[in-house]
């Protein structure tokens, strides 16, 4: 079973307008939830985690994610969008002893 | 060195040829993963190694993949007789042991091989 779906290939979002990147899992128990980010050929980099708390994880760039356990979601939000957010998001969780990844999403910030 | 390194950062063989890709984790750090990446198919889990030994080879998608770890750092990915499907990134990372990965310490990445098979 999957552990982690992106249900989008690709976002597009204008300038200055808030974005949002979607992320469910299916991993049973308590999961612990991250965000990396892929910027063009770059590797890849921490944006963010989930493990315990406060539902709502505040990140690197002004990124925060949102965990719902109700929903099984973990949501990538940003109040406002820069052009320079345009990179490959990816969700990720914790599966027995591997960190297994999302097939990404693709963001566009339109100028 | 202070991160995940990784060579070759491109490599294009013909098919049919063995290719040799090699991490070089960061200092002190027990767990080491090889991923890879696919156009359309995200990161695909490969193996991870604890220490010099690899608790979970489930990511291998075929007898043609190994790896291996030597004393503990250097980890090498072995592709044989390629094929055009294995052309992706492939990418290595790091993290101080697996225990601090799954509490929710950061795993570093490299910036992985590039490989191309023509």
């Amino acid at each position: 079973a999957q552990s982690v779906a992106q249900p989008e290939d690709q976002v597009n979002v204008a300038e200055g307008n808030p974005l949002t990147v979607k992320c469910t899992y299916s991993v049973s128990g308590n999961p612990y939830l991250f965000w990396y980010v892929q910027y063009p050929n770059r590797g890849l980099q921490f944006l963010l985690k989930y493990i315990t708390g406060d539902n709502l994880v505040k990140g690197s760039y002004g990124f925060e994610a949102e965990f719902n356990k109700s929903q099984t979601s973990f949501h990538l939000k940003k109040p406002s969008a820069l052009v320079s957010d345009s990179a490959l998001y990816f969700c990720a969780v914790n599966r027995d002893d591997k960190i297994i990844f999302g097939k990404g999403t693709r963001l566009h910030i339109l100028p | 060195g202070a991160g995940v390194s990784q060579s070759p950062s491109n490599k294009v063989t013909e098919k049919g040829k063995d290719v040799e890709l090699r991490c070089d984790p960061i200092s002190g750090h027990t767990a080491l993963y090889w991923y890879r990446q696919s156009l359309g198919q995200g990161l695909e889990f490969l193996i991870y190694f604890q220490g010099n030994s690899a608790p979970d080879k489930s990511g291998l998608p075929s007898d043609r993949f190994s790896a291996e770890r030597t004393g503990g750092s250097v980890s090498t990915l072995t592709i044989q007789r390629t094929q055009q499907e294995d052309s992706a990134v492939y990418l290595c990372a790091s993290s101080l042991d697996p225990e601090d990965t799954l509490s929710g310490n950061t795993i570093y990445f490299g910036e992985g091989s590039w490989l191309t098979v023509v």
